[in-house]
């Protein structure tokens, strides 16, 4: 089945520090990839995706590369904020015509970054 | 364009009693979908509807748990006979379901229910 694998938390970098949260995923075909970040008390909220091999997705200074020869999808900030603290969870959607599941979200157990001033 | 809302955002019941939980997705959303998520966990896909057919249900959803959406607007959720691993947050989603490549699901504030 469909599964993806994010690094373990917790991260905590200084502010300005860049930052490299690691996704890897297992899927058949070309799924579609997502970020979602949760702040504190809030719910999910789409940070980007990106839906085909070399792919960029882009949102609030944050990226992630769809690569499909490694199977990952790692998201990438050059500098983060106080504001960036939160919890973001990597997701896939299987390939459009895969069948049963076609709709299902699969997600990671999320990494919680905290930012320090 | 409100957003995903969802009531009540926390639920407290005892061992035994019935919940329901409602789901009021973006306007002109076919596509509606229940996740629960546990502490330290991602969402685990529950069910999902186009319009008012429900289509898919993961085997996580016992014959405890039903799932409708009358009218293709907004969807309940309902446990019955709750149990204290039913504690999670449960999650509602919308999405356009347009036949475009990637149909983006938007996640409502979600019901924290805790089973005491």
């Amino acid at each position: 089945g469909n599964s993806v694998t994010q690094m373990e938390g917790p991260v905590t970098l200084s502010e300005e520090a860049f930052l490299t949260i690691n996704c890897t995923y297992t899927a058949t075909g070309y799924p579609s990839l997502f970020w979602y970040v949760q702040y504190p008390g809030e719910g999910l909220q789409l940070l980007l995706k990106a839906t085909k091999a070399d792919d960029k997705g882009s949102n609030k200074g944050f990226e992630a590369t769809y690569r499909k020869e490694t199977t990952s999808f790692h998201l990438e900030k050059g500098s983060v904020q106080v504001s960036d603290s939160a919890v973001y969870f990597c997701a896939l959607s299987p390939a459009k015509g895969s069948g049963a599941g076609s709709y299902q979200l699969t997600f990671g157990k999320g990494t919680k970054l905290s930012v320090i001033p | 364009d409100t957003g995903v809302s969802q009531d009540p955002r926390h639920k407290i019941t005892k061992r035994g009693q019935n919940v329901t939980f409602r789901c009021d997705p973006i306007s002109e959303h076919n596509r509606l979908y229940w996740y629960r998520q546990t502490l330290g966990q991602g969402p685990e896909f529950l069910t999902y509807f186009q319009n008012e057919a429900q289509l898919e249900k993961s085997r996580l959803l016992s014959d405890r748990f039903s799932a409708e959406r009358p009218k293709g607007s907004f969807s309940t959720l309902e446990i019955q006979r709750t149990e204290q691993g039913d504690s999670a947050m449960y999650l509602c989603a919308s999405s356009s379901g347009r036949r475009t490549s990637t149909d983006t699901q938007y996640f409502g504030p979600g019901t924290r229910l805790t089973v005491l």
